[in-house]
This record gives C-alpha cells, structure tokens and sequence, in this order.
C-alpha cells in the first residue's frame, strides 16, 4: 500500500517570503503521479501542480514549484513571493495510473502580513 | 471546463434516518468517481471507488451496507448513508476522472458535502 507522508503540521512564512513544504511517500510502483492540493476554508480542493513521476524534470506553475527525488521519494513544494491568499491547508498526494488517490496528512500554512 | 458538482452542500438529518449525496460531473463524462470522508482537521480518508455501471469497490473498515454508492451514469454518482449516526457526520467529498487528452487521469473535486446527524 502506498502511504504519503507530511511531517509538518503547522507552518507560517511572511507575506512576500519562501516556504517549502514537504512530502515524503512509499510505493513500489514505477509508474504514478504526484500533486500538491490546496484546501481553504471553503474546503474546495485546488490543484497546485502535478507532477509525472516518470519526468525528472521538475513541475513549475507560477509562483509554485516542486523538488521531486525519485529515488528518496520526496516531493517537496516551494511556494515563493508567499502571498495572504496562500494561507490554506496543503496536502500531498499520490495516485497510480488509473487509480485512487491517496493524501498525506496536510500542513496548516498560515501566511502572515 | 472540468467541473464537479455535489448536492447538497449542507444537511442536518436526525438519528435513523437516511441521506442521499448526489455528486455530479457538469461537462464531461467520468468513468469512475472517488467517495472521501474528511474528519474536522483531518486528511481525506478514501472510502470507495465507483465505476459506472458497476459495483462500487469500498476501503476496508467501510461498511458496504450504510454507506450505499450508486453510479447510474457517465455524470452521475450517489453516495447514501444509511440509518445515520452522530458519529456519521462528516465533510463527504467526492472526485471523478476526467481523461485529459495526453491519457492523463486527473481528478477533479466536488465543493463536499457537511453532514451533520443530530
């Protein structure tokens, strides 16, 4: 079974700074995908970026970009020029090809003016 | 495009009794869609899988017989909680696969769904 794990429960950054958040899982599989949700308190779940495991090419969208190592199994999110509007949970995900998608456990990004 | 939609958004029902949750796929057709259970300050928990036109393939320690999903058609799944519990309540989210056009399966989320059993 595949876990994901998010080590970080609680962080804060300062508005306009970098935080990187960070994420770790365990498979067996080749063939998967990785991706960083966003929950606010409206709860709707919002894709920040994804990332094809069989790419080493690291995904970037905007102001968001991952560290993605294969071999350690790590998948880190680096959010830069932090903004209020990031303040939200964060969940790392993992899903196989054609199949569930399974969360870490989230951490609380408060972003402070 | 890729939107998901649930119904309802909120609901109070009282001890014993049933509630349906609809979750809809608005502007493309999925396969298959994903029941989650989100505790207050918890992770998505995975409850089943639902294909279209099958049986629906639930997580062990989910109870097939409360917790009854029903995927009719291509836009379509019901997740009914049967005989609801205090212990029931809960945020339900559901997701569904929307085949992109390089063969990516992505998951698109509904807004889920509060229940709260008095």
């Amino acid at each position: 079974a595949q876990t994901v794990t998010q080590s970080q429960p609680e962080m804060s950054v300062q508005e306009a700074e970098t935080v990187t958040l960070s994420c770790t899982y365990d498979t067996s599989e080749s063939n998967y995908y990785l991706f960083w949700y966003k929950q606010p308190p409206s709860r709707q779940m919002i894709l920040v970026i994804r990332q094809e495991a069989y790419k080493q090419q690291n995904a970037t969208e905007n102001r968001f970009s991952v560290n993605f190592q294969k071999a350690a199994k790590s998948f880190s999110l680096k959010i830069s020029d932090s903004q209020l509007g990031d303040t939200a949970m964060y969940f790392c995900a993992f899903m196989k090809h054609l199949n569930d998608m399974r969360f870490g456990a989230g951490t609380r990004l408060t972003v402070k003016p | 495009g890729a939107v998901v939609s649930q119904h309802p958004s909120w609901v109070i029902c009282k001890s014993g009794t049933s509630v349906k949750i609809e979750c809809r796929s608005l502007d493309f057709q999925a396969t298959t869609m994903f029941w989650y259970r989100q505790f207050p300050k918890q992770s998505l928990m995975l409850m089943a899988t639902s294909n279209e036109g099958s049986k629906a393939t639930y997580e062990q320690g989910v109870e097939k017989d409360k917790f009854l999903i029903n995927h009719a058609s291509l836009t379509l799944s019901t997740l009914t909680v049967t005989s609801a519990h205090p212990e029931d309540s809960s945020f339900y989210i559901c997701s569904a696969n929307n085949v992109r056009d390089r063969g990516w399966y992505e998951q698109y989320f509904g807004p889920g769904t509060r229940l709260t059993v008095t």
